[in-house]
């Protein structure tokens, strides 16, 4: 079955960066487009970005742009987000999920999450 | 990017039936076919119950029912159980490869 597990999560100061990895099993990665969701604590879920499935294209919500990076490695099945000046904003446990095979419709597997805490 | 607008919360008795309503514009519920519903747990991840306004992946259960109107859709639990206390989200695509999400509700089992 699909499994993501989800790594790279930590705490780091205002200004800072951190890469998290999403490394993905149970299917043919390099067929499906990836997602990025993030949930800030107490807080409702917040899409981040999205990578066509053989990364050639990337999307994301104004909020991160020009900060985060989302790109992926198909020969080790594992989507990445680069996430540079960071905010405290940021904040928040992020989930990778995986694209459904019409890639509108949803997204129908998710990994367990990883925490990002961002503070002095 | 404003994120859709659901109820804050929502309650049934068991066995009854409850409607979160999830709504958007013309911009993203209104103009897609595509939305979806998350169940969430408390700590836990979120679990995909419905996609495209009504199909549900196989094993949710019959109980989960999607529909939608205009910019509004909505989600029905049928024959409400206590298992089905959680979160929900909606989710719908906003064009152009993005996607924005719904406020969240809680569904409390009385």
């Amino acid at each position: 079955q699909v499994q993501l597990v989800g790594s790279g999560g930590g705490v780091v100061q205002p200004g800072g960066s951190l890469r998290l990895s999403c490394a993905a099993s149970g299917f043919t990665f390099s067929s499906f487009g990836m997602h990025w969701v993030r949930q800030a604590p107490g807080k409702g879920l917040e899409w981040v970005a999205f990578i066509w499935y053989d990364g050639s294209n990337k999307y994301y919500i104004d909020s991160v742009k020009g900060r985060f990076t989302i790109s992926r490695d198909n020969s080790k099945n594992t989507v990445y987000l680069q996430m540079n000046s960071l905010r405290a904003e940021d904040t928040a446990v992020y989930y990778c999920a995986k694209g459904s095979f019409s890639v509108a419709s949803a997204l129908d597997s998710w990994g367990q999450g990883a925490l990002v805490t961002v503070s002095s | 990017q404003s994120a859709l607008t659901q109820p804050r919360s929502v309650s049934g008795s068991p066995g009854q039936s409850v409607t979160i309503s999830c709504t958007g514009t013309s911009s993203d519920v209104g103009g897609y076919n595509h939305v979806s519903w998350y169940q969430q747990y408390p700590g836990k991840v979120p679990k995909l119950t419905i996609y495209d306004v009504n199909k549900r992946p196989s094993g949710v259960p019959g109980r989960f029912s999607g529909s939608k109107s205009g910019n509004t859709a909505s989600l029905t639990i049928s024959g409400l159980q206590a298992e089905d206390e959680a979160d929900y989200y909606c989710c719908s695509y906003a064009g152009d490869y993005t996607y924005v999400f719904g406020t969240g509700t809680k569904v409390t089992v009385l």
